[in-house]
């Protein structure tokens, strides 16, 4: 399939290591966030949630951090498997008056090097 | 259970012809958003419809619009089509319109070629 992670920041990471990728977000008014994953040719798999109200929440070997001092986040995967190669996105939240509106950041494609 | 399905996955038209493509939303979701995934970019939102109304609006230029039909699947149609359209037309459904604590889930999209 088309890949979706050409001119995206690339993380390279050895199969079975921990990976951590990192996103800034732009709005302090979102009040929910989620990491999604994109394979080639497929949309957007939700991976994770969390609210602004937590700083961190944890899946089956993922991990969300949440900074809102800084407007950070980050999602940790651990011992990364050749499975986890996508792109990954986070995408912020909020509700301007009625609606959901969704932005996402741009994305980091996640290589695993078997 | 079945996820979002759109349809058709590929298509190809010209400039200045007019498309529709279809979403259905996973069963029990009441909420359908429409996003543009420009070729390495992260989907960009165009609308939100709940309940057959359009709630909300991304900074998309008129010639995107949709409807909601009363089972709750979506159409997106776009007329007098650019080279600039050309994208994956991703379909989002959600249990209502509302942000604070629920993912939207997404379909695998539709491949949309402008010659």
């Amino acid at each position: 399939g088309e890949s979706v992670g050409l001119h995206l920041p690339t993380l390279s990471v050895q199969e079975g290591d921990n990976s951590i990728i990192n996103c800034a977000y732009s709005n302090s008014a979102s009040d929910y966030f989620i990491w999604y994953k994109q394979e080639s040719g497929k949309g957007p798999q939700f991976i994770i949630d969390i609210r602004s109200n937590m700083d961190k929440r944890q899946g089956q070997r993922v991990t969300v951090l949440l900074n809102k001092t800084v407007k950070h986040l980050s999602l940790q995967i651990a011992a990364t498997q050749p499975g986890d190669s996508a792109v990954y996105f986070c995408a912020e939240n909020m509700d301007p008056g009625g609606y959901q509106k969704v932005t996402f950041g741009t994305g980091t494609k996640l290589q695993v090097i078997p | 259970d079945a996820g979002v399905t759109q349809s058709p996955t590929h298509l190809i038209k010209t400039r200045g012809q007019h498309v529709t493509l279809r979403c259905s939303p996973i069963s029990g979701h009441k909420s359908v958003s429409w996003y543009q995934q420009v070729l390495g970019q992260g989907p960009q939102f165009i609308f939100q419809y709940y309940e057959k109304e359009e709630r909300g609006r991304g900074n998309f230029p008129d010639r995107f619009s949709a409807r909601q039909f009363p089972n709750y699947s979506s159409e997106l149609n776009v007329n007098a089509l650019l080279l600039g359209d050309s994208a994956l037309y991703l379909c989002a459904s959600s249990l209502d319109n509302r942000g604070s604590n629920q993912p939207q889930h997404f379909g695998d999209g539709t491949r949309l070629s402008i010659l």
